[in-house]
């Protein structure tokens, strides 16, 4: 079964702080992707990065870096140095092949409040 | 290029009533998916059209239903509006083959009193 476990909720920290979002999923599949969304305030979610299955590497964007262990199928999400812009709420989601697409299923979210 | 267009943003409907929804895509994308975020179930995956046709449908029940016409806009349309309803309902845009990030809309913020 396709599954996808933001355990935090919420999460509070103060301007500067680093913090990581925890992802983890279920999948059967051997191919799949993941993904993490983040939706601000104003309602729209944007894409943040893509992960294939067979790629395990960690990926660094600027402040963000992303850290994928097969092994304890995590997915999990820093945020260095954070900034009060970075308050969002942050979604995890998981890509299954099905009926010539791919389905895509998303976690229940992690609210990020940066306080300045 | 143009975003995604989601019309109308807001919408109050009364139970028991119908309503559709519209999503333009991304020019050039061939797959719309819909999903439904509430505060209490997040965001749940609806269905997605490609090409006009269905190729996925998440756990909704029949008045729930969508279509995609030719030059990719997609709509959807919920009958028999129950309270339950009231949701935001997203527009995600893809080209649709192998498996790139979603371009979403703005959503439609449905009230049904």
């Amino acid at each position: 079964a396709q599954k996808v476990t933001q355990a935090q909720t919420e999460i509070s920290v103060v301007e500067k702080e680093d913090v990581t979002l925890d992802c983890v999923y279920e999948t059967r599949d051997t191919t799949y992707y993941l993904f993490w969304y983040k939706q601000p305030p104003s309602g729209e979610l944007v894409f943040l990065i893509r992960r294939n299955s067979f790629d395990e590497q960690n990926e660094i964007s600027g402040r963000y870096s992303w850290n994928f262990q097969k092994s304890t199928s995590s997915f999990n999400f820093t945020i260095t140095a954070s900034q009060v812009v970075d308050s969002a709420v942050y979604f995890c989601a998981l890509s299954e092949p099905n009926t010539g697409g791919f389905k895509t299923i998303f976690g229940a979210g992690t609210r990020l409040f940066v306080k300045a | 290029k143009a975003g995604v267009t989601q019309t109308p943003r807001y919408l109050i409907k009364t139970r028991g009533q119908q309503v559709t929804l519209s999503c333009s895509p991304i020019s050039g994308h061939r797959s719309v998916s819909w999903y439904q975020q509430t505060p209490g179930q997040g965001l749940q995956f609806l269905f997605e059209y490609f090409s006009e046709t269905q190729r996925n449908k998440g756990n909704f029940p029949g008045r729930f239903s969508g279509r995609q016409f030719s030059n990719s806009r997609s709509e959807m349309n919920v009958s028999t509006l129950e309270l339950g309803d009231s949701a935001l309902y997203l527009c995600a845009s893809s080209t649709g083959q192998g498996v790139d990030g979603y371009t979403f809309g703005s959503g439609t913020r449905l009230t049904v009193v």
